[in-house]
């Protein structure tokens, strides 16, 4: 199923290093989210962007930066990241008056050293 | 108390058999609930959404009690496929935008041959 798609897979990073995760959905979807994914701790909304617009950000630090061009794609873009950043990160999107209904992608399982 | 909490499990039952996961939600006011499911490294896909009293799909069924703010997901005559994570999912619109799922940390669930 490609239906939302991440890339990387899996990344290491150190803490002063700089990159990006990559989301891009082929749904026709026009509301796409970020959420993080800790072990023992339930899933938690990051981002929310509808029609490229971001309608919420649920306290995140700022060494996250969200950015969406268009309402296919969607990045999470990190830098100076903490070691208790290592989590799954998933991307979701949902249909228009469907927001509830969400698609997830496979994540991107993040290590920060 | 949390604002979705589910019992952790794990629950090891037999094939065949009936099982029940339930999770109970703080905010009287939410008005959407899903259940997902989630297998081990992979992402959470939607299994059931629940909007009025109940919603049965096959083998399963999910029951809404509003008054004491909790829904459940029965699983009949469970499968060795049936093995793995569900996530209750809450969406508490309080004034936030549509699609702020609120998620439990998941029941895992075994089941055995």
């Amino acid at each position: 199923e490609t239906g939302v798609t991440q890339t990387p897979r899996h990344l290491v990073m150190g803490m002063t290093n700089k990159k990006s995760l990559k989301c891009e959905q082929h749904l026709g979807h026009n509301a796409m989210y970020w959420y993080k994914q800790s072990a023992k701790k339930p899933l938690e909304l990051m981002f929310v962007y509808n029609f490229k617009e971001q309608t919420e950000n649920n306290s995140v630090p700022s060494r996250f930066s969200p950015e969406c061009p268009n309402s296919s794609h969607l990045f999470l873009h990190l830098h100076t990241l903490q070691p208790e950043d290592s989590a799954l990160y998933l991307c979701a999107s949902s249909p228009w008056g469907e927001e509830d209904t969400q698609y997830f992608g496979p994540g991107t399982r993040l290590t920060v050293l | 108390r949390k604002e979705v909490e589910q019992d952790p499990g794990p629950f090891n039952v037999p094939e065949g058999a009936t099982v029940a996961f339930n999770c109970t939600y703080s905010n009287s006011a939410s008005q959407s609930f899903f259940w997902y499911r989630q297998d081990c490294r992979k992402e959470p896909k939607l299994l059931m959404s629940v909007y009025s009293s109940g919603n049965e799909d096959g083998r399963f069924t999910a029951q809404l009690n509003r008054a004491s703010q909790y829904i459940s997901l029965l699983i009949r005559d469970s499968k060795l496929s049936d093995s793995a994570t569900y996530l209750c999912a809450v969406n508490p619109i309080y004034g936030g935008s549509q699609g702020n799922l609120i998620f439990g940390k998941g029941t895992k669930l075994s089941v055995k041959p």
